[in-house]
C-alpha cells in the first residue's frame, strides 16, 4: 500500500518554465489537497478537491491550476514559474473533509526557481 | 492574518522530561484540532486531535488540551523520547485545514 505518491522529489526551473507535479494516492480517498510550506509559514493551502471533477481555490492558489479527472490522481500545474514559487510542495488525501479525519501526506516535492 | 498561530519557533528538552507544545487560534469556528509531526524530507504524520468540544484527548504519552475561551490548545509529551525530536505542527478545521508555523522539538538525550 503506497498511500500517497509525490513526483518529483526534487525539480529546480528557470523563471517562466511551466511543470506538473504529480500526486497520486491508492487510498480510494474522495478529498485531495495541495500545500505549500515555507519558512515560518507552516503549510498553506493551495488548492484541494473533494471529489473526481470538483476542484477549488485555498489560501494561495495564483499561478497554479489543478484538474482531478480520476480519483487517484490530483496534479499541480505551475503556468509560469517565479522565484516566489520556490517551496515544498506537499500532496494530501483523506477519507472526508471538513471533519476530525486525518489526512495522509505525501514525501513533498522541493521545487527551487531561479 | 494567520488563525492559527505557534508562537514559539523551538524547543529543547531533555529526555525523560515533558514537553509542552502551545497553539493560538483566532477563528471560533473551528470544529477540530490536530497535531501533526513531521521529520525532515517527510510528509507531516498525524499525532493526536481533540473535537471543540472537549477539553482533553490523550492517546499513550501524548496528552492535547484544549481551553476554548482562551482559544488556546496545548500538547503534552510525557515522558519526551529523543525520538519525538521533529516538527510539531498544530492545525484547525472549519471546512478546510489550516496549520500553524510549526515548532522544532529536540529532545536532548
Amino acid at each position: 500500500n503506497a498511500g500517497v505518491t509525490q513526483t518529483p522529489k526534487f525539480q529546480v526551473l528557470k523563471t517562466g518554465q511551466s511543470m506538473t507535479l504529480q500526486c497520486a494516492q491508492d487510498m480510494n480517498h474522495e478529498y485531495m489537497s495541495w500545500y505549500r510550506q515555507d519558512p515560518g509559514m507552516g503549510l498553506r493551502l493551495i488548492h484541494y478537491s473533494v471529489g473526481a471533477g470538483i476542484t477549488d481555490q485555498g489560501e494561495v492558489p495564483n499561478g497554479y491550476n489543478v484538474s482531478r479527472s480520476t480519483t487517484e490522481d490530483f496534479p499541480l500545474r505551475l503556468l509560469s514559474a517565479a522565484p516566489s514559487q520556490t517551496s515544498v510542495y506537499f500532496c494530501a488525501s483523506s477519507y472526508s473533509w471538513g471533519d476530525n479525519t486525518e489526512a495522509f501526506f505525501g514525501q513533498g516535492t522541493r521545487l527551487t526557481v531561479v | 492574518d494567520q488563525q492559527v498561530k505557534q508562537n514559539s519557533p523551538s524547543l529543547s528538552v531533555q529526555e525523560g522530561r515533558i514537553s509542552i507544545l502551545n497553539c493560538d487560534y483566532t477563528n471560533s469556528m473551528f470544529d477540530y484540532f490536530l497535531w501533526y509531526k513531521k521529520y525532515p524530507a517527510e510528509g507531516p504524520t498525524f499525532l493526536i486531535s481533540i473535537s471543540s468540544i472537549k477539553d482533553k484527548n490523550e492517546d499513550g504519552r501524548f496528552t492535547v488540551f484544549l481551553n476554548k475561551s482562551a482559544k488556546h490548545l496545548s500538547l503534552h509529551i510525557v515522558p519526551s523520547q529523543p525520538g519525538d525530536s521533529a516538527v510539531y505542527f498544530c492545525a484547525a478545521i472549519n471546512r478546510q485545514l489550516t496549520f500553524g508555523s510549526g515548532t522544532q522539538l529536540t529532545v536532548l538525550p
